[in-house]
């Protein structure tokens, strides 16, 4: 079955550290990939995409995130975490053939001062 | 306005009321969903109209009944819900006709439901 896993559900980064924040996928073909953001009473908004081609993508609010194969992986990073970056942080994948994304359960990062 | 817009923000409402959720798309795209997101579980997709013909119902309980009256629209009528409903409802829309996984999907800030 598809699925997409993300390991951490909280995590805490001190203001100005570099974040990572953990998504791995279970598909028959390699999906499309997706992260959004859920800011406190806000819907999602999207930070990135993967389709094809280059493996490391850059999305909005310097996030970026790297698709590796072999580890069924597709982590996002920020090299500077800034405290409006708080917030709910959803991966999600698609297949071709298939009309809907599947989300994972969520991480929810807090920043600290 | 643009984007995604949901009204109400936040309703509240008994057991044995009759509400709607309402949900309207600026965008001019051609599929819109609806989405439940409970505290601590991924989104869970309940609807999904595609050109205002509804492609999929994920075994929703027909206490929750969708309604798309055009591309722009789109309504969640309630009625008899229990307390366990109680979540975030998400409408989304995307450009792309359903068909493909690689719909982006741009959401609304959701509609807060409290069941009593």
């Amino acid at each position: 079955a598809q699925s997409v896993t993300q390991p951490d559900i909280h995590i805490t980064v001190s203001e100005g550290a570099s974040l990572e924040l953990r998504c791995n996928y279970s598909y028959g073909a390699t999906p499309y990939l997706f992260w959004y953001v859920q800011s406190p009473g806000q819907g999602l908004q999207l930070l990135l995409k993967y389709f094809s081609g280059d493996t490391l993508v850059q999305g909005i609010k310097g996030f970026e995130a790297e698709f590796k194969r072999s580890q069924s992986s597709f982590n996002l990073r920020k090299p500077s975490v800034h405290w409006s970056d708080a917030a709910e942080y959803c991966c999600a994948a698609g297949a071709s053939d298939a009309g809907k994304s599947t989300f994972g359960d969520g991480t929810t990062l807090t920043v600290k001062p | 306005e643009t984007g995604v817009t949901q009204t109400p923000r936040h309703l509240v409402m008994g057991m044995t009321n009759k509400k709607s959720l309402k949900c309207e798309q600026h965008l001019g795209h051609n599929a819109m969903y609806w989405y439940k997101q409970s505290a601590k579980k991924p989104l869970e997709l309940m609807f999904v109209y595609s050109l205002e013909e509804r492609v999929e119902n994920n075994s929703v309980p027909s206490r929750f009944s969708p309604e798309c009256p055009n591309s722009s629209h789109l309504f969640l009528h309630l009625h008899t819900l229990q307390p366990e409903d109680s979540a975030l409802y998400l409408c989304a829309s995307s450009q792309a006709a359903i068909g493909s996984g690689a719909n982006v999907l741009t959401f609304g800030a959701g509609s807060r439901l409290t069941v009593l």
